[in-house]
């Protein structure tokens, strides 16, 4: 079926600390592992996307891992800062006779100062 | 460039009802996918148009409806609202009919009462 688990529902973490976000996804032909950020009153937006032919990409503090075997991926973010709080999505993308973006529940991060 | 707009920002409507909500792409953007987002989840998928021709369609009533113009922009209209209808719709643009580069609006929060 079309799912995306997406564990923790919420985070916090001091300043300065690194937060870890992690989605499984269930269709083996998904090849590519969109994050995005969706600040209050905002859309979301695409801060890091891995396609499957790779399994690590990184951007400054934000990094993101792939295990296609496991169909896995996580979201690392080091050295957070209290603009870093926000609600965190994956997605990963489902064939059902055309790509639609599956996103999972959302991760709830709050960086203490 | 302008990014993805949405009109109106917010909405207030009675049940049994029916609404338009209204999208612009970026510019050179032909691809325009609708989700609906409810207070705590993850967006679900609505309808993906391409070239204004409809490719996909998520698990939502024949009360929701979508076209595409020649001008890439793109409305959703729901019919006979339900409180359950009430969300954030959020349109989102990519310049190909994939999931690859989705850039969201900031949506168009929907109340019904």
């Amino acid at each position: 079926g079309e799912n995306v688990e997406q564990h923790p529902s919420t985070l916090s973490v001091q300043e300065g600390d690194s937060a870890v976000i992690k989605c499984t996804y269930s269709d083996s032909a998904s090849n590519y592992f969109p994050w995005y950020k969706q600040e209050l009153g905002k859309g979301p937006q695409l801060i890091i996307d891995i396609r499957s032919n790779v399994g690590e990409k990184k951007d400054q503090r934000i990094a993101v891992t792939l295990n296609k075997t496991a169909k896995h991926f996580s979201l690392h973010i080091t050295e957070t800062q209290p603009e870093d709080s926000a609600v965190y999505f994956c997605a990963a993308p489902m064939n059902t006779g055309f790509q639609k973006l599956v996103f999972g529940t959302g991760t709830r991060l709050l960086v203490s100062p | 460039d302008a990014g993805v707009t949405q009109s109106p920002t917010h909405l207030i409507k009675t049940r049994g009802q029916q609404v338009t909500l209204r999208c612009s792409p970026i510019s050179g953007h032909k691809s325009v996918s609708w989700y609906q987002q409810v207070l705590g989840q993850g967006p679900q998928f609505i309808f993906q148009y391409y070239e204004k021709e409809e490719r996909g369609r998520g698990n939502f009533p024949d009360r929701f409806s979508a076209r595409q113009f020649p001008n890439y922009s793109s409305e959703l209209n729901v019919n006979a609202l339900l409180l359950g209808d009430s969300a954030l719709y959020l349109c989102a643009s990519s310049a190909t009919g994939g999931n690859y580069g989705y850039t969201f609006g900031s949506g168009t929060r929907l109340t019904v009462v």
